[in-house]
């Protein structure tokens, strides 16, 4: 089975600055790798997602993650925050041929400040 | 594309009566759908994976009996939570994947329905 820790719960950060959120996993084989946003009150929008290639991964809103498998980590990062990326932040993995089912972590809520 | 829409996106119930939630792929065909719970500010836990034209499998500690679901065709599935009780109160969030479209494992995530048993 796998799992997924996301470290920090909160992260405030001030507007135009960068951020990291953390992510790592444990899996006992390959996995897939995501990071979902969710606005209050709304369902997850897929941010990013690593299935194989390229360890550096771009998404959308400006965000980029690293997957590194020696560190069994996922971090989520953007070089400049804006307001309107204050929301929670998922990690989550699924098993390769594992039927697709997705495990996600506890989240993180980024909150980008004046 | 891929969108997924839920229905209804809120409501509210009394206690001993059950609620249907519809949960729809609407520009793709989902041969699998998922259902997940969320408590306030915590993480999605998966109660089921639904599959069209089958029997839905259920996490451990899921009750099948209290969470019916059905995945009749490759747009829609539904989950009726059956009898239901203030604890059954939470934010219920569907999920869909794209048989077709070669997009590996991602799941498309619905909007969500509020469900709150009085």
């Amino acid at each position: 089975a796998q799992s997924v820790t996301q470290l920090d719960s909160q992260v405030p950060v001030f507007e135009e600055a960068p951020v990291e959120l953390r992510c790592n996993y444990s899996s006992s084989v390959s996995v897939y790798l995501f990071w979902y946003v969710q606005y209050p009150n709304q369902g997850l929008q897929l941010l990013l997602k690593y299935l194989s290639g390229s360890t550096l991964v771009k998404g959308i809103n400006g965000f980029e993650a690293e997957f590194n498998k020696s560190q069994t980590s996922f971090h989520l990062r953007k070089p400049s925050v804006h307001i309107s990326d204050t929301a929670e932040y998922f990690c989550a993995v699924s098993e390769q041929g594992g039927g697709n089912k997705l495990t996600f972590g506890t989240g993180t809520q980024l909150k980008v400040e004046l | 594309g891929a969108v997924v829409s839920q229905h209804p996106s809120r409501v509210i119930c009394k206690s001993g009566t059950s609620v249907k939630i519809e949960c729809r792929s609407l520009d793709f065909q989902a041969t699998t759908m998922f259902w997940y719970r969320q408590f306030p500010k915590q993480s999605l836990m998966l109660m089921a994976t639904s599959n069209e034209g089958s029997k839905a499998t259920y996490e451990q500690g899921v009750e099948k009996d209290k969470f019916l679901i059905n995945h009749a065709s490759l747009t829609l599935s539904t989950l009726t939570v059956t009898s239901a009780h203030p604890e059954d109160s939470s934010f219920y969030i569907c999920s869909a994947r794209d048989a077709g479209s070669g997009v590996g494992e991602t799941q498309y995530f619905g909007p969500g329905t509020r469900l709150l048993v009085l």
